[in-house]
């Protein structure tokens, strides 16, 4: 089964920084996902990117195959990104769906 | 707008008794999940429906029980069999299986189970 780990665990940051959140998985996949939780706990998906870069608004998704990780950076970070961000990958030796999700990264972008 | 309904947002059981989670959606998505989420650990998934009236264990399936008997419905039945209920629950769905090819997943807001 794949192991996903996601760093740093919390991230507290000003108004305005630039953030990165790094996703990291032990064997090959087909297709990695970046989804957000809201404080109140509704889930939506921000990016599924199986190579190359995905950008969105102020959301950048980046994978290498080669090196096994991914990472999510959000430009002029504002307090309404503060919530928790959770990394997913799809692999032959995944879950039932074919998901194995990582334990979320906690950011709080302070005013 | 097409999306997934849980409800309710928030439940409270008492020791012995059964409740029932629901989760519609109007995406016409064949695929739905129910995933439970324990705080500082990853989603993890309890059942999958990929077709009405089909549906099979996930990775934690004990003291739990599903139906599918509508394409828009896939409701959660936390049983007094299972020995620590409170918890986070997310119900999702995918136009198919996950398994079977790369596509998004769509979540609902959840429901956050607790015991009296």
């Amino acid at each position: 089964k794949n192991e996903v780990e996601q760093s740093p665990q919390n991230l507290t940051a000003q108004e305005g920084e630039f953030i990165t959140i790094n996703c990291s998985y032990s064997v090959g996949i087909s297709a990695l996902h970046w989804l957000q939780q809201h404080p109140g706990g509704g889930i939506v998906s921000l990016f599924m990117l199986s190579s190359g870069k995905k950008k969105h608004g102020r959301l950048i998704a980046t994978i290498n195959i080669q090196e096994k990780h991914s990472s999510l950076h959000i430009t002029a970070s504002h307090p309404r990104d503060s919530a928790v961000y959770i990394c997913a990958v799809r692999s032959a030796g995944g879950g039932a769906d074919g998901l194995t999700f990582g334990k979320g990264t906690h950011l709080i972008i302070q005013p | 707008d097409g999306g997934i309904t849980q409800s309710p947002k928030y439940l409270f059981r008492k020791e012995g008794q059964n409740v029932t989670l629901s989760c519609e959606q109007n995406l016409n998505h064949d695929a739905m999940y129910w995933y439970r989420q324990d705080p500082g650990q990853g989603l993890r998934l309890i059942y999958y429906s990929q077709i009405v009236n089909d549906f099979q264990k996930g990775d934690i399936a004990e003291g739990y029980s599903v139906s599918r008997e509508k394409k828009e419905s896939f409701p959660l039945t936390v049983t007094s069999a299972q020995k620590n209920p409170t918890a986070f629950y997310l119900c999702a769905s995918s136009i198919f299986l996950q398994a079977y090819s790369n596509q998004p997943q769509h979540f609902g807001d959840g429901t956050r189970l607790s015991i009296l």
